[in-house]
């Protein structure tokens, strides 16, 4: 079946650091790929998204690339601060399917 | 302000007691999700409804039951049955059909705990 891992956490960086969270997936068919954010205490809110390969997501700083042939998603940013510090999901939803599957979640603490 | 509303945002529950998880969106969506979130486990899929009257099982589905008699309402019940119940369960929903690609509305979540 379709399965999300995400590289293991928890990643604590400095502020002003680059970050790069692994995303790999397996799926039979052509995923839309998204990266989820959790902030403490509340629910997912969507980040970023791409839909088809190439395809490049990206919000507030955040980008992350649908590469078909290392079938990857990785997210990255150039520069972290420290309101950044949340648990980020990586999922994918397989064509025509009408549910998500989520990675482990990959928690990030950016110290001042 | 359109969204969704999970209650209670905490819940304590005796062993041996069902317990019933409330969300209500205003989005006006037609699929609606549960799921159960565990520390380095990620989200697993309780259960999930495209419409009205019609629900499916999700990954983790057993001791747990769902309704879905209004569009709006997706409530979920956490039975007896439900061996580990202590979890943060998140609803979700999505508009639906086959070209949405599955961009979820998060509720905040409840957290459940057994003692």
């Amino acid at each position: 079946g379709d399965s999300v891992t995400q590289m293991e956490g928890p990643v604590t960086l400095s502020e002003e650091a680059f970050l790069t969270i692994n995303c790999t997936y397996t799926a039979t068919g052509y995923p839309s790929l998204f990266w989820y954010v959790q902030y403490p205490g509340e629910g997912l809110q969507l980040l970023l998204k791409a839909t088809k390969a190439d395809d490049k997501g990206s919000n507030k700083g955040f980008e992350a690339t649908y590469r078909k042939e290392t079938t990857s998603f990785h997210l990255e940013k150039g520069s972290v601060q420290v309101s950044d510090s949340a648990v980020y999901f990586c999922a994918l939803s397989d064509t025509g399917a009408q549910k998500l599957v989520f990675g482990q979640g990959t928690r990030l603490t950016i110290n001042p | 302000d359109g969204g969704i509303t999970q209650s209670p945002k905490y819940l304590f529950r005796k062993e041996g007691q069902n317990v019933t998880l409330s969300c209500e969106q205003n989005l006006n969506h037609d699929a609606m999700y549960w799921y159960r979130q565990d520390p380095g486990q990620g989200l697993r899929l309780i259960y999930y409804s495209q419409i009205v009257n019609d629900f499916q099982k999700g990954d983790i589905a057993e001791g747990y039951s769902v309704s879905r008699e209004k569009k709006e309402s997706f409530p979920l019940t956490v039975t007896s049955a439900q061996k580990n119940p202590t979890a943060f369960y998140l609803c979700a929903s999505t508009p639906g059909g086959r070209g949405g690609a599955n961009v979820l509305t998060f509720g905040a979540g409840s957290r459940l705990t057994v003692l």
